[in-house]
C-alpha cells in the first residue's frame, strides 16, 4: 500500500542551526500539506502545495521557515535558524485532490525535532 | 473564526462500554467532517468521513449542524480501541485545508 515518507523520523539539532525535513507523497496527490504538531495539540497547517505551488502559507513563519515543492512531487521544509521553540512534531500529509468530497488526507511518520 | 473544539483531554472507559467523543466546530461555510486516529506507535489515519455515513470499526459519527457538532460514538468499548482521536474541518470555501481538534486520547480499561 502506498504511503507517505518523511525522513529523518528523529532530529536533534542545537539552536540557530539550519534544518531540513524531506517529505514524499503518495504518487500521483497533487496536494502535499505540511503540519507542525506541538505536543499535547493538534496538527496545525505551516503551508499547503498545489503541485509545485504554495496555495496557504498562512501561518508559516516566514523569517525562519521555508518550504518548497520543484516539481511537484516531493518537498522539502527548511528552518534557519531553528529556535527552542520549534521543538515538534512536523508532518507531512497528502491528498489526492483539494478538498471535497471527503477527501481523504494521507499522512507520513512525521519528524520529530529536538532542538537544544 | 474556523475552529474545531475537543473538550475532553483524556477520556476513559471500561471494556464494553458505550463511548462518546464530543467534537464542535465553528465554520460559516458547509463544513466537510472527519475523525482521525492515531495508534500507538503508527501513523495518523482517517477513521471515517461524515459524507460517506459509514461505520468504522463499530464507531459512527453523525454531522448536526444545528449543534454545529460531530460526535463519534461507539456502542462497545474494546481494548484496542486505545488510541489518539482527532476530530478535523474540511474547509469548502476558498482554498481546501483541514483544521484538527487538539485531540482525545481514549483509554479503555479492561
Amino acid at each position: 500500500e502506498a504511503e507517505v515518507a518523511q525522513s529523518p523520523r528523529y532530529k536533534i539539532t542545537e539552536k540557530s542551526q539550519a534544518v531540513a525535513f524531506w517529505c514524499d507523497p503518495i504518487s500521483g496527490h497533487a496536494t502535499l500539506y505540511w503540519y507542525r504538531q506541538i505536543l499535547g495539540q493538534g496538527p496545525e497547517l505551516l503551508v499547503q502545495f498545489q503541485d509545485e505551488s504554495v496555495v496557504d502559507d498562512s501561518q508559516l513563519p516566514k523569517d525562519r521557515f521555508s518550504a518548497e515543492r520543484l516539481k511537484g512531487v516531493d518537498s522539502t521544509l527548511k528552518i534557519q535558524p531553528a529556535e527552542l521553540g520549534d521543538s515538534a512534531m512536523y508532518l507531512c500529509a497528502s491528498s489526492l485532490a483539494q478538498g471535497g468530497a471527503g477527501t481523504e488526507a494521507f499522512f507520513g511518520q512525521g519528524t520529530r525535532l529536538t532542538v537544544v | 473564526a474556523q475552529r474545531v473544539t475537543q473538550p475532553e483531554k483524556l477520556l476513559s472507559v471500561f471494556k464494553g462500554a458505550p463511548v462518546e467523543l464530543k467534537c464542535n466546530y465553528s465554520y460559516s461555510g458547509s463544513p466537510e467532517l472527519f475523525w482521525y486516529v492515531q495508534y500507538s506507535r503508527q501513523r495518523l489515519q482517517l477513521l471515517l468521513r461524515h459524507i460517506s455515513r459509514e461505520s468504522i470499526k463499530g464507531f459512527t459519527a453523525d454531522l448536526n449542524k444545528g449543534e454545529t457538532s460531530f460526535h463519534l460514538k461507539k456502542p462497545f468499548a474494546q481494548e484496542e480501541d486505545s488510541a489518539m482521536y482527532y476530530c478535523a474541518l474540511g474547509t469548502t470555501s476558498g482554498t481546501y485545508k483541514y483544521i484538527f481538534g487538539t485531540g482525545t486520547r481514549l483509554k479503555v480499561l479492561a
